[in-house]
């Protein structure tokens, strides 16, 4: 069954350093999406993307935040100083056509900023 | 008004229990519906969907009621490995993002 799949499985970096975390969505997917998730908190709804451009952002996707595409394959969240409360699982989701199918995620990338 | 609300449990069932749960939403222009499980620390895992009629998939049934703003996941003869959170899912109309619920958390006991 095809996959989402998500590198690095565990990122350590220091406050202010640049994290570039990197999916791979499922393969005939048209859109995706990153969300996050704070230990012990709910899945967070972060950006989505379609078409090579962002379809909606929430409060959290700031100046800090940006996704790219930079090829027929990857899909890749950076955040450009990060910060403590950054700390989070970060997970990446494709969907196949729109929003009546479901989300695919990948395994997430737990990110821990000191 | 959160947008999706579930009780957080948790709900503590014996073995071959049967347990349902309930999700509202609070947007009525809310479109598409599922349900997911969550292994601690782990992603979400595509349960369900829901849709209008209710549907049956094993063990499992789900039911949506947009009159009174809510699906209900129905779990009959829990297993074991039925132990997880559930996390209620919807979508609506004008928006491009899926939002999830808290979760309900399901603790199935020997």
């Amino acid at each position: 069954e095809p996959e989402v799949t998500q590198t690095p499985s565990h990122q350590v970096t220091q406050m202010g350093q640049e994290v570039i975390l990197r999916c791979v969505p499922i393969s005939n997917h048209l859109y995706f999406y990153w969300y996050r998730q704070i230990l012990g908190q709910k899945v967070e709804f972060l950006v989505s993307f379609y078409n090579n451009e962002i379809s909606e952002k929430s409060e959290i996707f700031d100046d800090q935040f940006s996704v790219e595409r930079p090829d027929g394959s990857n899909f890749t969240l950076k955040i450009r100083s990060t910060k403590l409360e950054d700390s989070a699982m970060y997970f990446c989701a494709s969907s196949e056509a729109g929003f009546y199918s479901p989300l695919h995620f990948g395994n997430g990338t737990r990110l821990t900023v000191t | 008004r959160k947008e999706v609300e579930q009780d957080p449990g948790p709900f503590n069932v014996p073995e071959g229990a049967t347990v349902a749960f309930n999700c509202t939403y609070s947007n009525s222009a809310s479109q598409s519906f599922f349900w997911y499980r969550q292994d601690c620390r782990k992603e979400p895992k595509l349960l369900m969907s829901v849709y209008s009629s209710g549907n049956e998939d094993g063990r499992f049934t789900a039911q949506l009621n947009r009159a009174s703003q809510y699906i209900s996941l129905l779990i009959r003869d829990s297993k074991l490995s039925d132990s997880a959170t559930y996390l209620c899912v919807v979508t609506t109309s004008g928006t491009y993002k899926y939002i999830f619920g808290t979760g309900t958390r399901l603790k199935v006991l020997a």
